[in-house]
């Protein structure tokens, strides 16, 4: 049963190129959340997601960053002519059903490293 | 006032002991409350999980939840050196939208000493 998969694991963009992250929730999963973690500070929601609908984007950014999880194919963070503070790990979880109470299940995370 | 707020430590405790980590929460509608574990430049791990008062046991974890104190804590018994970690508590359901995005605290760092 595989778990929350994320790639690319380490991604390393200079300052004003676009990085795109991709998740893939567990097998009958079908909520998507993104959160960022800072260097030395902690977990901060960005965006709650269902198949083809944002749920919940209160966590993010109003400028360069968008999300998105297609009918088909894996959920994407988009980040725009990104900037050193945008330097992060990126993690995406899933839940199985309403994201009310259920569980989330985090993936091994996007290092993000902007020069 | 933070959300969710935890010591930051370091807690130090010495293999055996029973480790106790404590958050409270700001919101009285929260309604489900969640301990993750996060090793050094991984990724969190979920440890456990309570939504009603009292008492949650797995194996060596002990959740406590206590409502009308806005107070969840976890305790380690017979702490071992690969339980140090820091320890994630975050609570869902804060605010007017429940939407299941997970408030985190900072965490709290634990050292179990050999």
């Amino acid at each position: 049963n595989a778990g929350v998969m994320q790639n690319p694991r380490h991604l390393v963009r200079r300052r004003g190129q676009e990085a795109r992250l991709r998740c893939s929730p567990m097998k009958g999963h079908s909520h998507v959340y993104w959160y960022r973690q800072l260097p030395e500070e902690g977990l901060k929601f960005m965006v709650y997601l269902q198949k083809e609908n944002i749920i919940d984007e209160s966590g993010m950014p109003k400028e360069r960053f968008s999300a998105e999880f297609p009918k088909e194919g894996p959920s994407i963070l988009r980040i725009q002519q990104v900037v050193r503070g945008d330097s992060a790990a990126y993690f995406c979880a899933s839940s199985p059903a309403l994201g009310g109470t259920d569980t989330q299940y985090f993936g091994p995370g996007t290092r993000l490293t902007v020069l | 006032q933070k959300e969710v707020e935890q010591n930051s430590g370091p807690l130090s405790v010495p293999e055996g002991a029973i480790a106790s980590l404590n958050c409270t929460y700001s919101d009285r509608g929260s309604q489900s409350f969640f301990w993750y574990r996060q090793y050094s430049g991984k990724s969190p791990e979920l440890i456990m999980f309570i939504y009603s008062n009292g008492d949650k046991e797995d194996g060596r974890f002990t959740a406590q939840l206590n409502k009308a104190s806005q107070y969840v804590s976890l305790l380690i018994r017979d702490s071992q050196p690969s339980d140090s970690a820091t320890y994630l508590c975050a609570v869902n359901g804060v605010g007017s939208s429940n939407t299941g995005k997970l408030i985190f605290g900072q965490g709290t760092t634990l050292q179990v000493k050999p």
